[in-house]
């Protein structure tokens, strides 16, 4: 079975741009969870969608947004870039939301110059 | 405020020694507790789930304990190999919207030398 796949792998962007990270889960697993890591702070919840849903939202400003399509798979969106914003977004799937088991994908590496 | 600590911040051990890390939370109320291994440049694996039940929870060279009294975990792992080298993150959830929300430490970084 493939695992987590996100798209692109890398990107770099300019401040104020905006960006589309993709996300396709696990077949079968019907939740997914956006997380931003950078060496500052480290791993951090962006939020969780389940069933074309937001279940959760973490503490991010509401530059950052996200979708879950109908086939599970998501993306989530950044609009008028931040150097601050330069991270590993990573991507995990879960069968459902009531499981704890998690499947991260890559990442992408986004760089904001 | 929900935090996790995470200790050391890193460690460098020979091959084939033994080893533990630390894990304090005060995340409240609780739901589970992971430890996630992540080599660099990867996505984290998940090592271990445990709730608030299990003392203690197996995978292979890799135990973690759970003290919820105390909010202590710890994840020991058992004559180490190169291919352990890499940063475990522990991450607790609390229950939100049917789900969980995680939150994450800063992980340990573990070096493996020969």
């Amino acid at each position: 079975k493939a695992g987590v796949t996100q798209t692109p792998r890398y990107l770099i962007k300019t401040r104020g741009q905006q960006v589309t990270l993709s996300c396709s889960p696990i077949s079968g697993h019907r939740s997914v969870s956006w997380y931003q890591q950078t060496p500052g702070q480290g791993l951090q919840f962006l939020f969780e969608y389940f069933s074309e849903t937001q279940r959760n939202k973490g503490n991010f400003p509401g530059r950052f947004s996200g979708r879950q399509f109908s086939n599970s798979r998501s993306e989530m969106n950044v609009s008028t870039l931040e150097l601050g914003d330069s991270a590993l977004y990573l991507c995990a799937s879960s069968l459902d939301i009531t499981s704890g088991e998690q499947y991260f994908g890559p990442g992408t590496r986004l760089t904001v110059t | 405020k929900n935090q996790v600590e995470q200790s050391p911040q890193s460690l460098i051990i020979l091959e084939g020694k033994n080893c533990t890390l630390q894990c304090n939370y005060t995340v409240s109320p609780f739901s589970n507790l992971r430890w996630y291994k992540q080599d660099t440049g990867r996505g984290p694996v998940s090592l271990t789930i445990m709730t608030f039940s299990e003392n203690t929870k197996s995978n292979g060279r890799y135990t973690a304990t759970l003290d919820a009294d105390t909010k202590q975990s710890s994840l020991h792992i058992t004559a180490s190999q190169l291919s352990d080298s890499a940063s475990y993150i522990c991450v607790v959830s609390y229950p939100s919207g049917g789900s969980y929300i995680p939150t994450f430490g800063r992980g340990t970084s573990l070096i493996v030398h020969p």
